[in-house]
């Protein structure tokens, strides 16, 4: 069965600041991986998507993500970080066409990102 | 506005008293799920539709039921609550394959 582990309970940057998230998975093919955000008391909104293809993704408010196959990693960055990006992140893994549980999302614990101004 | 709804957002019940929580959305997904969150675990998932007539266990299945009414609709069910089913729960949809998932805003439900 697939995992990911986000290795990061907490993080706390200064406004302006670079940021990365990172996110760790295991599976035995090449996995579905999203990043999501949770602003307090509400849903999760998709911020990026790695399917195939370019390993490097861009996602919407300006964050990226790079899937590294060799490292098992799908780290989440941005180059300035602004106050409105305090929110939790969460990172998930799916499964490919084919695997047996096909369409189900496994979420890492979740990263609390704080933000100083 | 197309997306998924969840009803009730808050709910607080007695030990031992049943309830449903409901969910519909409107994109003609053909898949949807029932997540619960808890703080340090992320989100686990309680039950799932792969498609409408369908419905199968996740990782956390004990002391839930569910029903896939039709296609837009998916019910979520405590026959007899616990305070361990104190949680946030979350409704989601997805196409075939579960590579967009749109996620409804979530019950709060406090059992005492």
């Amino acid at each position: 069965a697939q995992s990911v582990t986000q290795p990061d309970i907490h993080i706390t940057v200064s406004e302006g600041a670079s940021l990365e998230l990172r996110c760790n998975y295991s599976y035995g093919a090449t996995p579905y991986l999203f990043w999501y955000v949770q602003s307090p008391g509400q849903g999760l909104q998709l911020l990026l998507k790695y399917f195939s293809g370019d390993t490097l993704v861009q996602g919407i408010k300006g964050f990226e993500a790079e899937f590294k196959r060799s490292q098992s990693s799908f780290n989440l960055r941005k180059p300035s970080v602004h106050w409105s990006d305090a929110a939790e992140y969460f990172c998930a893994v799916g499964v490919s066409a084919g695997g047996t549980s096909y369409g189900k999302l496994t979420f890492g614990q979740g990263t609390i990102l704080t933000v100083h101004p | 506005n197309a997306g998924v709804t969840q009803t009730p957002k808050f709910q607080v019940l007695k030990t031992g008293q049943s309830m449903t929580l409901q969910c519909a959305q409107d994109m003609n997904h053909n898949s949807m799920y029932w997540y619960r969150q808890d703080p340090g675990m992320g989100l686990r998932l309680i039950y799932y539709s792969a498609s409408e007539g369908t419905t199968d266990k996740g990782e956390v299945p004990n002391g839930y039921n569910v029903s896939r009414l039709n296609k837009r609709e998916f019910s979520l069910r405590l026959e007899s609550a616990a305070p361990s089913q104190t949680s946030v729960y979350f409704c989601a949809s997805s196409a075939t394959g579960g590579t967009g998932y749109t996620f409804g805003s979530g019950t709060r439900l406090t059992v005492v």
